[in-house]
This record gives C-alpha cells, sequence and structure tokens, in this order.
C-alpha cells in the first residue's frame, strides 16, 4: 500500500462531463505534484502546490483545474476533456519545497487511469 | 534542449547477474539524481538519490553512481532476482521541477 491515496482508480467519461480526481496524504508533506502518465512514456508534470499554493502549472490546457483544499488533499477537477487526454494520472507529494523539485524524493499514489470516450 | 536518455527501453538478465541501467543527460547541471521503480498498474517508488559531490552510493544490492563529468548516472542491482523485474526511471532537477526519463524496463529471467 502507497501512503499516497489517489482515487478513483479507474474512471470513464465522455467529452461532456465533469468528474473529479482526488489525493489525499497524512505524511506532513507541503509540495504535492500531479503528473500525466501516458503508455511506456515518463510521467509528464502537470501542477506543483507548494504550501497549497499553486507554484508551477506546466502551460496545462485550462479543462484541467488544480485545487488543493488543505495540506492534506490535492483534487484534479476535468471538465470537457479530449481523447487524447487518457492516461494514468499520478499525484505525488514531498517534504518541503524550497523550490520545485529540490532535493526531496516523491511519494506517488498509484494514481487514476483515466479513459475519455 | 534538456534530454534525459536512458541507455535502453528494454534489458533481460538472467537471475543471479548483475543488472547496468544507464542514465545520461544533455543540458542540465543537476546538484543531485534519483532513480524510481515503476511496476505496471503502479505509480514510481523512490529507491536512491546521489548527490553531485557523492560518487557512489548503495542501499542493499542497489548501487548508483554520478559522473557529472561525463554527464551520467550508473544503476547497479546486483544478485539480481526475478522480482527486480520493472521499469526504472532515473530523474533529475530541471529549471523548475524534477523531470524523469523514459525508464529502462528491466526482465530478470529464472
Amino acid at each position: 500500500d502507497t501512503e499516497v491515496t489517489q482515487t478513483p482508480k479507474h474512471l470513464v467519461m465522455g467529452m461532456t462531463n465533469k468528474k473529479s480526481l482526488k489525493c489525499e496524504q497524512h505524511m506532513g508533506h507541503r509540495a504535492m505534484y500531479w503528473y500525466k502518465q501516458k503508455a511506456k512514456k515518463p510521467p509528464e508534470l502537470m501542477f506543483v502546490y507548494s504550501y497549497e499554493k499553486l507554484s508551477i502549472n506546466e502551460s496545462v490546457p485550462s479543462r484541467f483545474s488544480p485545487e488543493c483544499p488543505n495540506s492534506s488533499l490535492l483534487n484534479l477537477h476535468l471538465h470537457a476533456l479530449q481523447p487524447e487526454d487518457s492516461a494514468l494520472y499520478l499525484c505525488a507529494s514531498s517534504h518541503f519545497l524550497s523550490r520545485p523539485g529540490s532535493n526531496q524524493p516523491q511519494h506517488f499514489g498509484d494514481g487514476t487511469r483515466l479513459s475519455i470516450l | 534542449s534538456q534530454k534525459i536518455e536512458q541507455n535502453s527501453e528494454a534489458l533481460n538478465i538472467q537471475e543471479g547477474k548483475t543488472a547496468t541501467l544507464t542514465c545520461n543527460y544533455t543540458n542540465y547541471s543537476p546538484a543531485y539524481l534519483q532513480w524510481y521503480r515503476q511496476d505496471p498498474g503502479r505509480g514510481p517508488v523512490f529507491l536512491l538519490l546521489i548527490r553531485e559531490n557523492e560518487k557512489e552510493k548503495r542501499k542493499e544490492r542497489l548501487k548508483v553512481t554520478f559522473d557529472t563529468t561525463l554527464k551520467q548516472s550508473l544503476f547497479h542491482i546486483t544478485a539480481s532476482q526475478p522480482a527486480d523485474s520493472a521499469t526504472y526511471l532515473c530523474a533529475l532537477e530541471g529549471n523548475n521541477d524534477m523531470r524523469f526519463g523514459a525508464g529502462t524496463r528491466l526482465t530478470v529471467k529464472p
């Protein structure tokens, strides 16, 4: 079992639907991340939150909307997605972030497998 | 542009042998490098971190080297076991984030 919990594990949605992915950690980490991973490709960073504030948005389309309600929770709201958005969406967390990615191992959840019809 | 290259997409070895995986990078000046393991359908799991001033790091059967002159890291698994079969990813700090290599899929055959 991982210490970062993601729900749901699988999600199938139509292009007009609105859904949310959820991520939770109770390790006291103050940096949280969303990644997108396509098959046989590395994880690609989408967003970074540091102390509940968005610190990095890697030019992600506005149909993806992140939210960090508190230090333990991270959401990714989805709306009007495209078939090419089908992928594994990974959440990760790490200790205090002096600057993004700085010298801290990231703890990943097992992801949400998203399929867009 | 910045690139991270892992030597091969797939590596097959016999149980008991040493697996050696390579991570090369260009246009990075990383202060550290990380290695992760990813199993199918699971998220990456952190294995080792090595800093630029460290030549070598060990953890049980794992060994990582970091040569900032060659811009290369080597990841070794000694006395490999079928349970070591997975995809191994190296990761580097970029301008503002951490970037992953494409990974090497290791298969250890009994």
